[in-house]
């Protein structure tokens, strides 16, 4: 079975300091990894994804997430947050091929982010 | 091009009703995935359809199901609906492989009273 953890519930960060939304998981076989955003009474927009390759993904609006395999994290990070950035932020896991594939997200509790003047 | 969209946008039900949601995939997009979003438990998978079948579930009752049609529109059914099943529900679509990003629609709000 394959999880997703997200240790904080809120981060609370300043206008132009740098962010950073922590995510762990466990999972069998090579993990599928994607962070998505939701505003208030909205769907969630991708952000970005770790497939394979270079451990550092470039996404969108600035973010960008670190994949380090022996710590199994997938950290989302922005070098400068914006008040604009405040929103709920999910990261999620997707089974392989060889565990099943297709797409059957599993998510993190969110981590809410709230970036202050 | 269009996005994913999701019809109703709220829907108000009492218990022992049942439910049907929609959703059309952006175009192209030929799998369908659904989610329920709920204070207490979070987003959880319901289930994927790929090509008309069903071919990943999550853990939820046998109310709960869905179907995908030959223009990739999918619908989803809850039949008689309890006061749990108050949520926000997602539709995804995507290419279909793991690897691939979904797209999410706006979603449905049920309220069951």
């Amino acid at each position: 079975a394959q999880s997703v953890a997200q240790p904080e519930d809120q981060v609370n960060v300043a206008e132009g300091n740098p962010l950073t939304v922590k995510c762990t998981y466990s999972v069998s076989g090579n993990p599928y990894l994607f962070w998505y955003v939701q505003y208030p009474n909205r769907g969630l927009q991708f952000l970005l994804k770790y497939i394979t390759g270079d451990n550092l993904v470039k996404g969108s609006y600035g973010f960008e997430a670190e994949f380090n395999k022996s710590q199994t994290s997938f950290h989302l990070k922005k070098p400068s947050a914006l008040v604009s950035d405040s929103a709920l932020y999910f990261c999620a896991v997707n089974p392989d091929i060889l565990t099943g594939g297709g797409n059957k997200l599993t998510f993190g509790t969110g981590t809410q982010l709230k970036v202050e003047l | 091009k269009a996005g994913v969209t999701q019809t109703p946008r709220y829907l108000i039900k009492t218990r022992g009703q049942q439910v049907t949601l929609s959703c059309s995939p952006i175009s192209g997009h030929r799998s369908v995935s659904w989610y329920q979003q709920t204070p207490g438990q979070g987003l959880q998978f319901l289930f994927e359809y790929f090509s008309e079948t069903q071919r990943n579930k999550g853990n939820f009752p046998g109310r709960f199901s869905g179907r995908q049609f030959s223009n990739s529109r999918s619908e989803m059914n809850v039949s008689t609906l309890e006061l749990g099943d108050s949520a926000l529900y997602l539709c995804a679509s995507s290419f279909g492989q793991g690897r691939n990003e979904q797209f999410f629609g706006p979603g449905t709000r049920l309220t069951v009273l």
